[in-house]
């Protein structure tokens, strides 16, 4: 089955840097990559998602890249804000019924003043 | 608008034990889910539901039993607790698959702790 590895465990960035989560995927089948964000106490609620056929999405201080090929996608955050700490989930889909996803293990980002 | 409420959010259990976490949604969603979060592992999938009176096994089913009488409605199920089972329980749903994209909605979940 699908399996989604998610790098680095832990991210401690100075406010204002920028901060890349990558993760890879193994079954090419797969067609939808969410990143969720879960703050301290409570559930984790989607803040991006990108389809299998576009390379690349902006939602003002976050993007995410998708290479197929190499089978992996990035999150990426710029100018960092302390508000941006939380841990942050990859995820994908194979665009089944049921809609299963498949998340990594997930990311602990700090972001310092 | 409540969107997905989970009972109870805290409880501790003795090893066997039974117990059945309620997963509440006002969204109108035809799907329901039921992960489990343990450190380092992420968010592993034990059971799922595409709609009222189905039920289907995820990735960690075992040990764990689901109904969806009503719609709204997700209960998990747990009829003799294990200590293996101390977790962070989280409940989602969604509308069925558009244009190929599933957004899950979660609720705030249910810290089990099973001594």
């Amino acid at each position: 089955g699908e399996n989604v590895e998610q790098h680095p465990s832990t991210l401690s960035v100075q406010e204002g840097d920028s901060a890349v989560i990558k993760c890879t995927y193994s079954d090419s089948a797969s067609n939808y990559f969410p990143w969720y964000k879960q703050e301290l106490g409570k559930g984790p609620q989607l803040i991006i998602d990108i389809r299998s056929n576009v390379g690349e999405k902006k939602d003002q201080r976050i993007a995410v890249t998708l290479n197929k090929t190499a089978k992996h996608f990035s999150l990426h955050i710029t100018e960092t804000q302390p508000e941006d700490s939380a841990v942050y989930f990859c995820a994908a889909s194979k665009g089944l019924q049921g809609g299963k996803l498949i998340f990594g293990q997930g990311t602990e980002l700090s972001v310092k003043p | 608008n409540a969107g997905v409420t989970q009972t109870p959010k805290f409880r501790v259990l003795k090893t066997g034990q039974s117990m059945t976490l309620l997963c509440a949604q006002d969204m109108n969603h035809e799907y329901m889910y039921w992960y489990r979060q343990d450190p380092g592992m992420g968010l592993r999938l034990i059971h799922y539901s595409v709609g009222e009176g189905t039920t289907a096994k995820g990735e960690v089913p075992d040990g764990y039993n689901v109904s969806r009488l009503k719609k709204q409605n997700f209960l998990l199920g747990l009829e003799s607790a294990a200590p293996s089972q101390t977790s962070v329980y989280f409940c989602a749903s969604s509308f069925p698959l558009v244009a190929g994209k599933n957004i899950q909605y979660f609720g705030a979940g249910t810290r089990l702790s099973v001594l």
